[in-house]
């Protein structure tokens, strides 16, 4: 079965103080598709990363980074230096390469950072 | 880059009536297109998969014959919500596989549905 795990239903720091979402998963697939997405209160889904299954380096792009770790099925979103703006609901998903695109979402964790 | 739009952003109907909700692709074409469902303060659920040029694939739970589903072009899905009651009253948002593979998925931006 598929499934994704946001055990963090809602953060709340202040600005600059460094925050962790976590994402666990499960699936049986070998060959899969991780996605962090961004929700602000609009509600449209901002893409923030894709990793495939085999790809396990982790990256980094500002004050984002992601830590990928097969052994543990997680896939960890930590942003550096928080700041008001990232106050959002943030998703994570998960798409096995045998089910063309369909995503499974998350709880989303709700973040809310304080000025 | 790649865009997916979604039309209206926000309607109100009464209740018993129906209302369309569009999800195009802009650039590129999608055979397959994704219809999601979110409740307010909850995650999103797959509702169905849409496929051009034949019928639509529901997820276990989701009536059929109250969110019909059309793809008749490689750019275009609608979402129809038949009879709407006040418990439809969610926020719909599509997405659009580009290419054959899964893993090149662009969402639109939503749409907020009220039915009083």
């Amino acid at each position: 079965a598929q499934k994704v795990t946001q055990a963090q239903t809602e953060i709340s720091v202040v600005e600059k103080e460094d925050v962790t979402l976590d994402c666990v998963y499960e699936t049986r697939d070998t060959t899969y598709y991780l996605f962090w997405y961004k929700q602000p209160p609009s509600g449209e889904l901002v893409f923030l990363i894709r990793r495939n299954s085999f790809d396990e380096q982790n990256e980094i792009s500002g004050r984002y980074s992601w830590n990928f770790q097969k052994s543990t099925s997680s896939f960890n979103f930590t942003i550096t230096a928080s700041q008001v703006v990232d106050s959002a609901v943030y998703f994570c998903a998960l798409s096995e390469a045998g089910r063309g695109g369909k995503l499974i979402f998350g709880q989303g964790t709700t973040l809310q950072v304080k000025p | 880059g790649a865009v997916v739009s979604q039309h209206p952003s926000r309607v109100i109907c009464k209740s018993g009536t129906s209302v369309k909700i569009e999800c195009r692709s802009l650039d590129f074409q999608a055979t397959t297109m994704f219809w999601y469902r979110q409740f307010p303060k909850q995650s999103l659920m797959l509702m169905a998969t849409s496929n051009e040029g034949s019928k639509a694939t529901y997820e276990q739970g989701v009536e059929k014959d109250k969110f019909l589903i059309n793809h008749a072009s490689l750019t275009l899905s609608t979402l129809t919500v038949t009879s709407a009651h006040p418990e439809d009253s969610s926020f719909y948002i599509c997405s659009a596989r580009q290419g054959p593979s899964g893993n090149t998925i662009y969402f639109g931006e939503g749409s907020w549905l009220t039915v009083v």
